[in-house]
């Protein structure tokens, strides 16, 4: 059974950048796209962008281009996500998920708790 | 504001049936794009409850359908149980701003 485990909870400055890591289990890692979704204190879900982890193309949501970058270690089977020149905006839940049919995501790691704070 | 306009919040009673709109534009759910739905339970990550409209990953129960009409998609639960209480999302893509786009949630409270 597939399933995605996250690192933990980072408190970081404004300024400052943050690398969120998404290890993978199980089969075909090679043949996803993955995904990084957030979701803010409202609630509200954003998607950054996806890596495929074949290849490791990648694409960002524009408003997250030049500040965000999605890397795979395919040998570790592992994802980061790093975001830099965070500002108190960017305090959030991260999360990791695999894509499915027509962009949708099936599976999803437990989230990673980032926070931006003086 | 987001993109796909969901209502704030639902409400029904056990083996009721509630339904949560999800309306777009021309530019997302008005195109051949499809339209995904989350359920988010308390404390937990959302999960794929429909995928494409209307189709339900293995282990959803039958009780969760959905639909579309013009730009807006639907999705329907009938015999509400307590266990079903959460938030629930929808996702599409715009051509427009060429992004995967959410719906600002619903919370579905079952009385």
């Amino acid at each position: 059974q597939a399933q995605f485990v996250q690192s933990g909870a980072e408190v970081k400055k404004p300024g400052a950048s943050v690398k969120v890591s998404c290890k993978a289990s199980g089969d075909g890692f090679t043949r996803y796209n993955f995904y990084w979704v957030r979701q803010d204190s409202g609630q509200r879900l954003e998607w950054m962008g996806w890596i495929n982890a074949g290849d490791g193309a990648t694409r960002y949501s524009h408003k997250f281009q030049g500040r965000v970058a999605f890397t795979r270690d395919t040998s570790a089977t592992t994802l980061y996500m790093e975001l830099s020149s965070l500002t108190t905006e960017d305090t959030a839940v991260y999360y990791c998920a695999r894509g499915f049919a027509s962009d949708a995501f099936d599976l999803w790691g437990q989230g990673t708790v980032v926070t931006v704070s003086s | 504001q987001s993109v796909l306009t969901q209502p704030p919040s639902v409400s029904g009673a056990p083996g009721q049936r509630v339904t949560i709109s999800c309306t777009g534009g021309d530019s997302n759910i008005g195109t051949p794009y499809d339209v995904h739905w989350y359920q988010q339970l308390p404390g937990a990550a959302p999960q794929l409850l429909l995928y494409a409209y209307t189709n339900t990953p293995s282990g959803v129960p039958g009780r969760f359908s959905g639909s579309k009409s013009g730009t807006s998609a639907s999705l329907a639960i009938t015999g509400l149980q307590v266990e079903d209480e959460g938030h629930y999302y929808c996702q599409s893509y715009d051509s427009r701003l060429r992004d995967i786009v959410f719906g600002g949630g619903t919370k579905l409270t079952v009385l």
